[in-house]
């Protein structure tokens, strides 16, 4: 079975301590993963993908086989990281559809 | 930039009754598709449109239906509403359906009473 799991709800941390947000995945082939975030009041937008192996607001997130893992990890928190993070994997990427399938969520919470 | 615009934003409906979700792409987006999100529940795909064809389908109910239009905008029919209906209905688009990136309107949020 295809499934995501993000196995915190809610992550506080202190404004420059690290973050690692978890992601744990369930999938038979190779698939395309991703970190979507969204803001208070905003829309789910994309953060990154494994594929592109690129740093974007200091955010990272290497893929690992082995594990079947996909954790987020930034360095130095900051306030303006608050927000809700969704993993999400694209089971047939390159293929017919881009459908993702999301994992529950987890709030960060960076306090000051 | 355009993003994907959703309407109606808020809805209230009975038990029973009907409802339409629009949802309007990215231009030049090809791709649509709709996913369900309960209180404190993770999005859930419902169904995609590629083409104005059906491209894939999810937990999707039978009382739901969907179709893309010529202009590429998609509309999400759903009828006997129950009150496990009431949840945030996102729309995404894509152009193409090997980028790997979707682009979310803000939700539709459906409250059945």
């Amino acid at each position: 079975a295809q499934r995501v799991t993000q196995p915190e709800k809610l992550l506080s941390v202190f404004k420059g301590a690290p973050v690692e947000l978890k992601c744990n995945y369930s999938y038979s082939g190779s698939p395309e993963l991703f970190w979507y975030v969204q803001y208070s009041r905003q829309r789910l937008q994309l953060l990154l993908r494994h594929i592109s192996r690129e740093s974007i607001k200091g955010f990272t997130a290497d893929l690992n086989k082995g594990e079947t893992s996909f954790h987020l990890k930034k360095p130095f928190a900051q306030e303006e990281d608050s927000a809700m993070y969704y993993c999400a994997l694209s089971p047939n990427y390159g293929g017919a559809t881009n459908k993702l399938i999301f994992g529950t969520g987890t709030l960060l919470a960076v306090q000051p | 930039a355009a993003g994907v615009i959703q309407s109606p934003r808020h809805l209230i409906k009975e038990k029973r009754e009907t409802a339409t979700l629009k949802c309007y792409p990215i231009p030049r987006h090809d791709t649509v598709y709709w996913y369900q999100q309960g209180p404190g529940q993770d999005p859930q795909f419902l169904i995609s449109f590629y083409e104005k064809m059906q491209s894939d389908k999810g937990s999707i109910p039978d009382r739901f239906s969907a179709q893309q239009f010529s202009d590429y905008h998609s509309e999400l029919n759903m009828s006997s509403l129950e009150l496990g209906d009431s949840a945030l209905y996102f729309c995404a688009s894509s152009f193409g359906t090997n980028t790997g990136e979707l682009f979310f309107g803000e939700g539709s949020r459906l409250t059945v009473l």
